[in-house]
């Protein structure tokens, strides 16, 4: 029972397609996040989620947008995928950020 | 701008030697968080420390929040090729969604 899932876990995409991350989790936190990790910038936070249909932005949230309509599920879109969006991205949820976060296993997307 | 520096940035040593990595900053943070990734995976929470001059064990592990709660170290015993990884430390800058700021990580390689 890992608490935190995303989906896919892997996906090859052309450059611009449409595509959508999926991110549920199973411990009622309020707080969700989207980051990227790329080798040399280390973890940048796309978007964030304070609660339903409650979202902000973070650092690298050009070309990206969210949604969250439930309390479980963050969807990350990206609209039109481009190759420098190329990255592994990943899911985290909170209580709080004082406490910390459970990240979730990740989704490597490459877009060709 | 990086919130927090960390260093060393690679650090490569044998099974059985002690190692100590800082996580540094001009800033104040009401709790400091490390996490350790393996490959494949999402950063893993280890230790949130909250006291300023506060030290936590984790097994080999001591973790320690500097007197002025801007900096913090990882002190590792004996270290194991099980470390190795990449760590990351996390400043919360006050409570709530978006005050969580990651360092640049130290990656670790024990050989054996």
């Amino acid at each position: 029972d890992a608490g935190i899932t995303q989906s896919p876990r892997h996906k090859v995409t052309e450059t611009g397609t449409p595509v959508t991350l999926r991110c549920h989790q199973t411990e009622n936190h309020r707080y969700m996040y989207w980051y990227r990790q790329d080798p040399g910038h280390g973890l940048r936070l796309i978007h964030y989620s304070y609660g339903v249909k409650d979202t902000d932005k973070g650092e690298v949230s050009d070309g990206y947008s969210v949604s969250r309509s439930k309390t479980e599920d963050f969807l990350l879109t990206l609209e039109s995928a481009t190759s420098s969006q190329t990255s592994v991205y990943f899911c985290a949820i909170s209580p709080d950020s004082y406490y910390g976060y459970t990240f979730g296993s990740g989704t490597r997307l490459t877009v060709v | 701008t990086q919130l927090l520096e960390q260093s060393p940035q690679f650090l490569s040593i044998q099974e059985g030697e002690n190692l100590t990595v800082y996580c540094n900053s001009s800033s104040v943070f009401s709790s400091l968080q490390w996490y350790r990734q393996e490959p494949g995976e999402g950063p893993v929470l280890l230790v949130t420390v909250v006291t300023g001059g506060e030290v936590k064990k984790l097994k080999r592990l001591t973790f320690q929040f500097g007197d002025a709660r801007k900096d913090s170290s990882l002190h590792i015993t004996a270290a194991q090729p099980g470390d190795t990884g990449l760590y990351l430390c996390a400043g919360a800058r006050q409570t709530g969604a978006n005050n969580l700021f990651f360092g640049t990580g130290t990656r670790l390689t024990v050989i054996p």
